[in-house]
């Protein structure tokens, strides 16, 4: 199937500091990713859609300002959780879609992304 | 409100039983079906899908049954082996929607 990686795996940062994740689809071009996040025990719970060249598409309850998406090209996508507090520690998951002729509608998703604010 | 459930949050079966894992849901507006494989501190791994024009779809050891009048769906996995240990999520989706919801997540232990 279809690889999405994800960088970093793993940031701890200080409560204020902005992290940025990246999220990139390696052998296909991907017109639109999603951005998750996990609690512990919980579902996966979709924060927005990411839409190359176009601003992306918030999910209900979920701050635009806080978290910046960015889908610069048809392979990277990127998050950025600005002025980051304890509470916005989670574990971060993208994914995307090949959205060549023929493939199915299921998404690939990346390693996800441990995010610790202290 | 949680439009995919999946009520056992966990379940355990003897290695080479079968395991079937449960998934109901509300929207009628559904009409895919994704069942991923997650470990921890890692994504989730598509295993199997199904349309709701199809009641059955079967990939080796995998099964996915569709019921639509009931709003359910179960993945069997027969026979089950250690390395199927993992959280189970099921995900439904509108055709040509992308947006996909997921379930709560079943808990998968198989005892060897």
């Amino acid at each position: 199937g279809a690889v999405v990686s994800q960088h970093p795996s793993r940031v701890i940062c200080k409560s204020g500091t902005s992290v940025k994740i990246e999220c990139r689809s390696l052998d296909f071009q991907a017109t639109t990713m999603f951005w998750y996040r996990q609690f512990p025990k919980q579902s996966l719970m979709l924060m927005a859609t990411s839409n190359e060249g176009s601003k992306a598409t918030y999910e209900q309850g979920v701050e635009k300002d806080k978290f910046l998406i960015n889908h610069a090209s048809l392979t990277l996508s990127t998050l950025t959780v600005t002025s980051a507090h304890p509470e916005d520690s989670s574990f971060y998951i993208c994914s995307a879609r090949d959205p060549s002729p023929g493939t199915s509608m299921e998404q690939f998703f990346g390693p996800g992304t441990r995010l610790t604010v202290l | 409100d949680q439009q995919v459930k999946q009520n056992s949050p966990s379940l355990s079966v003897q290695e080479g039983r079968i395991s079937i894992l449960n998934c109901d849901y509300t929207n009628s507006m559904f009409d895919y079906f994704l069942w991923y494989k997650k470990y921890p501190a890692e994504g989730p791994t598509f295993l199997i899908s199904i349309s709701s024009i199809k009641d059955k779809n079967e990939d080796g050891r995998f099964t996915v049954f569709l019921n639509k009048s009931a709003k359910h769906l179960s993945l069997h996995i027969v026979p089950s082996q250690p390395g199927d240990s993992a959280v189970y999520f099921c995900a439904a989706t509108i055709f040509g929607n992308e947006k996909l919801t997921f379930g709560t997540g079943t808990r998968l232990t198989i005892i060897p």
